[in-house]
């Protein structure tokens, strides 16, 4: 069984750009949440996609955006990054949105520095 | 809104102490209560998941404790490592689709 993976491990781009992130979810999960972690600070949640919808979004813009494909992987997308965008994100699945089954295994990380 | 709080924000013992990290959590309405470890600049290591129901989970030296009414949650450390160094977080699934984390106790087990 493979745990959550993610690539790429770092990435560095300029104010502006746009920037694609990506994550394979554990085996079996059909649920994944993205988080972004600031240094020093505790992961903020970004959104959930479960069975290929967004499944809940927290307090980030609409440069914001995600998929999630048939086989779960999923993909973050962020246009026009701006400097407070550079951050530690984590990409996380689980079984199942909600209830018992939702422990979230989380993945390596995809550091961003945006210059 | 739901707000999580960890004590102490960091913590510095030698190695063999037993040791309890706190975190306290505003709204009793969570689905369950999860447990990290995250060394730095890395992913986060599941520890320990506490459902709603229940009112603790072991794991080796780990044991983490829940009183959903009080709004708290404990995580008892015996004879810590050295390897035991790294940052702890405490997250609680609130609605069914979000982890809201606090911002971590950093512990140093010297030898």
């Amino acid at each position: 069984e493979t745990g959550v993976t993610q690539s790429p491990t770092h990435l560095i781009k300029t104010r502006g750009q746009q920037v694609t992130l990506r994550c394979s979810s554990q085996s079996g999960h059909n649920t994944v949440s993205w988080y972004q972690q600031a240094l020093g600070q505790g992961p903020q949640f970004i959104f959930q996609y479960y069975r290929e919808e967004e499944n809940g979004r927290g307090n980030f813009p609409p440069r914001f955006s995600g998929l999630q494909f048939p086989n779960y992987s999923s993909e973050l997308n962020v246009n026009a990054l701006e400097l407070d965008d550079s951050a530690l994100y984590l990409c996380a699945s689980s079984l199942e949105a909600g209830g018992p089954l939702n422990e979230q295994f989380f993945g390596p990380g995809t550091r961003l520095t945006v210059l | 809104k739901q707000e999580v709080t960890q004590i102490p924000a960091a913590l510095s013992v030698p190695e063999g102490e037993n040791l309890v990290l706190n975190c306290s959590f505003t709204d009793s309405a969570i689905y369950n209560l999860q447990w990290f470890r995250q060394d730095p600049g890395k992913g986060l290591t599941s520890l320990l998941l506490i459902q709603s129901s229940q009112r603790e989970q072991t794991s080796g030296r780990l044991n983490a404790s829940l009183d959903k009414s009080s709004g708290r949650s404990t995580l008892y450390i015996a004879a810590s490592q050295p390897g035991d160094s790294a940052t702890y977080l405490c997250a609680v699934f609130h609605n069914t689709d979000k982890l809201i984390f606090g911002t971590g106790t950093r512990l140093q087990v010297f030898p």
